[in-house]
């Protein structure tokens, strides 16, 4: 019974396109989260939800758009896919802000 | 401007013995450590924390180490087993807010 699963797991696709990542968690947690890891191995933050509002908002290409339905859904929605955005984008989730994170196993998204 | 630093990119230690893993972090006002451990096409799971209020947290063959003075922490694990081989990582919050991650270290246990 997985606590945070994102779907699909790899994505490819061609530059260009417009693309969507879900995210969903089982945990009656009320913070949820995107991180993206590059090349580099980094995970950094992209956006966080609190209660379906938006509080973080990293400096992110606005072809990022996150979207909160609901305490338990953060989808993550990508338009015109560049070379740049291949990398591993997780979703996370947490009681509250800045505590422990739960991380979905992460999308492999690569971009031709 | 990387806030939390692990400077091992990677870590080989043999079975039984001790795994020392590093962390350095340059912003005063973190309060609350964490190290979480990645195994490979799965996503991070969390391992242990530290408030700042404190300088050691252990947890079964994990402690993690603070020196608020020398912003530096430390994970120990003790004895090391190879179901430990995993990436590492480290990372920070300032009251509440984002968790800033480390860029990881790869520790192999060998048999």
């Amino acid at each position: 019974d997985t606590a945070v699963s994102q779907t699909p797991k790899y994505l490819v696709t061609q530059m260009g396109n417009d693309k969507s990542i879900k995210c969903e968690q089982n945990l009656g947690h009320d913070t949820m989260y995107w991180y993206k890891q590059d090349s580099k191995k980094f995970l950094k933050i992209m956006f966080s939800y609190n209660n379906k509002e938006l509080i973080i908002n990293e400096t992110v290409p606005n072809r990022f758009s996150p979207k909160s339905p609901d305490k338990a859904h953060l989808n993550l929605h990508i338009n015109s896919l560049e070379l740049g955005d291949s990398a591993v984008y997780f979703c996370a989730s947490s009681l509250g802000r800045g505590g422990k994170l739960f991380f979905g196993s992460g999308t492999q998204l690569s971009v031709l | 401007d990387q806030q939390v630093k692990q400077n091992s990119p990677s870590l080989s230690v043999q079975e039984g013995r001790i795994s020392i893993l590093n962390c350095d972090y340059t912003n005063s006002m973190f309060d609350y450590f964490l190290w979480y451990k990645k195994y490979p096409a799965e996503g991070p799971t969390f391992l242990i924390s530290i408030s700042s209020i404190k300088d050691k947290n252990e947890d079964g063959r994990f402690t993690v180490f603070l020196n608020k003075s020398a912003k530096h922490l430390s994970l120990h694990i003790v004895p090391s087993q190879p179901g430990d081989s995993a990436v590492y990582f480290c990372a920070a919050s300032a009251r509440g807010n984002k968790l800033v991650f480390g860029a990881g270290t790869i520790l192999r246990v060998k048999s």
